[in-house]
């Protein structure tokens, strides 16, 4: 168990619709990361936020945004859904901001029918 | 772009034999290099990283070292065990500015038979 926790751990629903995937960090972590893992692009970053404000950018879609909060815990938006948004959606987080000790919660399962 | 190759799994060993994952990457600047393994139903976990040339990141009986010259970052391993059974991911990470630009290899999923 690495301390980060991701809900839900499943999530179907509908092209055109909006989801939102949570994640709190380990306890002590100030740094949020969010990944996408499919099939077809493999493991991608899309964005961190340390302390509550955005630190570095990846390849993250306009229709995707995300936010950390007071408390520490990130939530990942995801609008306008697409088939191609299918995937597993991992949260990761850091003591601090430039750590590459990354803590990976379980992963939330998108699927997009 | 940046990019990173592993190869192409699966790999199936026998128990105490030679585990060699092969990873090179195309990076624009002087990226740091990560192995990440993924155990089944659980997230990465990072396994060993090497943050400039000639480094070696080990851990856990695994070995990695950064060559600059090969633009290689090739994970070993003297004796597997079954235990080490998982999926195998290489990474590059290259900051500029915000961007930080993080590229995993397809990863490679290792057995290792008893």
């Amino acid at each position: 168990d690495s301390g980060v926790t991701q809900t839900p751990k499943h999530l179907i629903t509908a092209t055109g619709q909006r989801v939102t995937l949570r994640c709190s960090p380990r306890s002590g972590d100030l740094s949020v990361y969010w990944y996408q893992q499919s099939l077809d692009q493999g493991l991608q970053f899309l964005i961190q936020y340390y302390n509550g404000e955005e630190r570095a950018k990846g390849n993250i879609l306009e229709r995707f945004s995300a936010q950390q909060f007071p408390d520490l815990h990130s939530e990942l938006n995801l609008s306008s859904l697409e088939l191609g948004d299918s995937a597993l959606y991992f949260c990761a987080s850091s003591v601090g901001q430039d750590s590459y000790e990354q803590y990976f919660g379980p992963g939330t399962r998108l699927t997009v029918t | 772009g940046n990019s990173v190759t592993q190869m192409e799994g699966p790999v199936t060993l026998s128990e105490e034999a030679f585990l060699t994952i092969n990873c090179t990457y195309t990076a624009t600047g002087y990226p740091s290099l990560f192995w990440y393994v993924q155990y089944p139903g659980e997230g990465l976990q990072l396994l060993l990283k090497a943050t400039k040339a000639d480094d070696k990141g080990s851990n856990k009986g695994f070995e990695a070292t950064y060559r600059k010259e090969t633009t290689s970052f090739h994970l070993e391993k003297g004796s597997v065990q079954v235990s080490d059974s998982a999926v195998y991911f290489c990474a590059l990470s290259e900051r500029s500015g915000n961007n930080n630009d993080m590229r995993f290899g397809a990863g490679t999923r290792l057995t290792v038979k008893p």
